[in-house]
């Protein structure tokens, strides 16, 4: 079954909202996690890596105060989109690394979520 | 940019050839790793290989790395019909598992 789980997998909201998509490490705790967007037909390109308990490193291009990253827990890492516009529409991806116990050192990736932004 | 590229863009063989992705990158790495997308799903990880590994076999999947000309291969063998996806090459320069995905081949595998 799923180690890492992203939810939603669809949404969609009104230009202008604030959109959070949560991702999930079900049976392993995870210090680091990372967040991908994919444009459809195209590759997935990294937005930021999440670390437990400290702020999000976020690659060159991409808006801190656009894409709000909260990794509170050791399971838990939240993406924000706000005050998303169309051009945000995109699928967002995470990925979680295992950290201690039988899952250490192994990256998993989650379903992905899909967002439309209308 | 630094990500990688991948040839073909699409590929489309029949059921029981071979398919051979090719993917190219630029920066030195830890390891390289191949993963497949089922159209609107999640990745799934094949296999990974790393530096100092020249290939490596799982099943019907044959994985090479050339460090020295910065390029892997994919090689699925005796294709089948749920082999149809897109696949990913993507770098780990660091070990840290902070990935640099290629830019995927479509494969279509025809009944």
């Amino acid at each position: 079954g799923a180690v890492v789980s992203q939810h939603p997998s669809r949404v969609i909201c009104k230009s202008g909202t604030s959109v959070k998509i949560e991702c999930r490490s079900l049976d392993f705790q995870a210090t680091t996690m990372f967040w991908y967007r994919q444009f459809p037909k195209q590759s997935l390109m990294l937005m930021a890596t999440s670390n437990e308990g400290s702020k999000a490193t976020y690659e060159q291009g991409v808006e801190k105060d656009k894409f709000l990253i909260n990794h509170a827990s050791l399971t838990l890492s939240t993406l924000t989109v706000t005050s998303a516009h169309p051009e945000d529409s995109s699928f967002y991806i995470c990925s979680a690394r295992g950290w201690g116990g039988g899952r250490a050192g192994e990256l998993f990736f989650g379903e992905g979520s899909r967002l439309t932004v209308l | 940019s630094q990500q990688g590229e991948e040839d073909p863009q699409a590929l489309s063989i029949q059921e029981g050839e071979n398919a051979t992705m090719n993917c190219s990158y630029k920066t030195s790495i830890n390891n390289l790793q191949w993963y497949r997308q089922n159209s609107g799903r999640g990745l799934v990880h094949l296999i990974l290989i790393r530096s100092n590994e020249r290939e490596k076999h799982s099943g019907r999947l044959r994985v090479t790395l050339d460090t020295s000309k910065k390029s892997s291969s994919l090689l699925i063998t005796a294709s089948r019909a749920a082999d149809t996806a897109s696949y990913f090459c993507a770098t780990d320069a660091s070990g840290n598992e902070k990935l640099t995905f290629g830019t995927g081949t479509r494969l279509t595998i025809i009944p």
